[in-house]
């Protein structure tokens, strides 16, 4: 079982709010991610980071930000949330390994509807 | 462009059979190729990971292949029971990449 929490599970808000997804993890992990898939659709690389005030954008273009103060905390945050943002959003982490043989561990998911 | 393909077709087999599903990759070179299990509603799950320089690897029941002439890989599930009923996602990194890229997924549906 993957120690990596995910706070929301599930949350519907109105178009325009602001939205921070919570995502920690106690594994001690270097690296963390933050996936977004649509129902029956892949997974795709919003945000990743290598370690602590480092943070990059993935191969799919987001509006959402994230921060990594600390090791174990990789929040997602959406400052005006709109309908095209309805969709799943995964946290992962792993360890850094040379050679980018990084298995990754997923927290549940955190579901986000906007109305 | 890169491209990782799996059968977007659901696989339905009888219970006490073997599962066999098919991840195919361009322009890619990977060192390592991965096997995730996704339940409906949860993150995937960490299953299998073989090396370009491994043909196969066994874990259990679960038989993976990697064919990196044909950029293939199989993921073999032997006396498959329904609890194997999920979404089976591949997942592959070029070295230097930042991180894993998953196929789309097949759905295996085992019927008792």
């Amino acid at each position: 079982e993957a120690d990596i929490y995910q706070t929301p599970r599930y949350l519907v808000i109105g178009t325009g709010k602001k939205i921070t997804l919570e995502c920690s993890q106690t594994m001690g992990h270097d690296k963390m991610y933050w996936y977004q898939q649509d129902p029956g659709m892949e997974l795709h690389l919003i945000h990743y980071s290598y370690g602590v005030n480092s943070t990059e954008k993935g191969d799919l273009s987001s509006e959402s930000t994230v921060s990594r103060i600390r090791t174990e905390h990789f929040p997602l945050t959406l400052e005006s949330a709109r309908p095209s943002h309805t969709s799943q959003y995964l946290c992962a982490s792993s360890e850094y390994v040379a050679g980018n043989r990084n298995t990754i561990y997923f927290g549940e998911g955190s579901w986000l509807t906007v109305v | 462009s890169q491209k990782i393909e799996q059968n977007s077709e659901a696989l339905n087999i009888q219970e006490g059979k073997t599962a066999t599903l098919t991840c195919n990759y361009t322009n890619y070179s990977p060192a390592y190729l991965q096997w995730y299990r996704q339940d409906p509603g949860r993150g995937p799950v960490f299953l299998l990971l073989i090396r370009e320089n491994e043909k196969e690897k066994r874990k259990e029941r679960l038989k993976v292949t990697f064919d990196t002439t044909l950029k293939q890989s199989l993921f073999h599930i032997t006396a498959s029971q329904p609890a194997d009923s999920a979404t089976y996602l591949c997942a592959l990194s070029d070295t230097g990449r930042r991180a894993l890229t998953f196929g789309s997924g097949t759905r295996l549906q085992v019927q008792p």
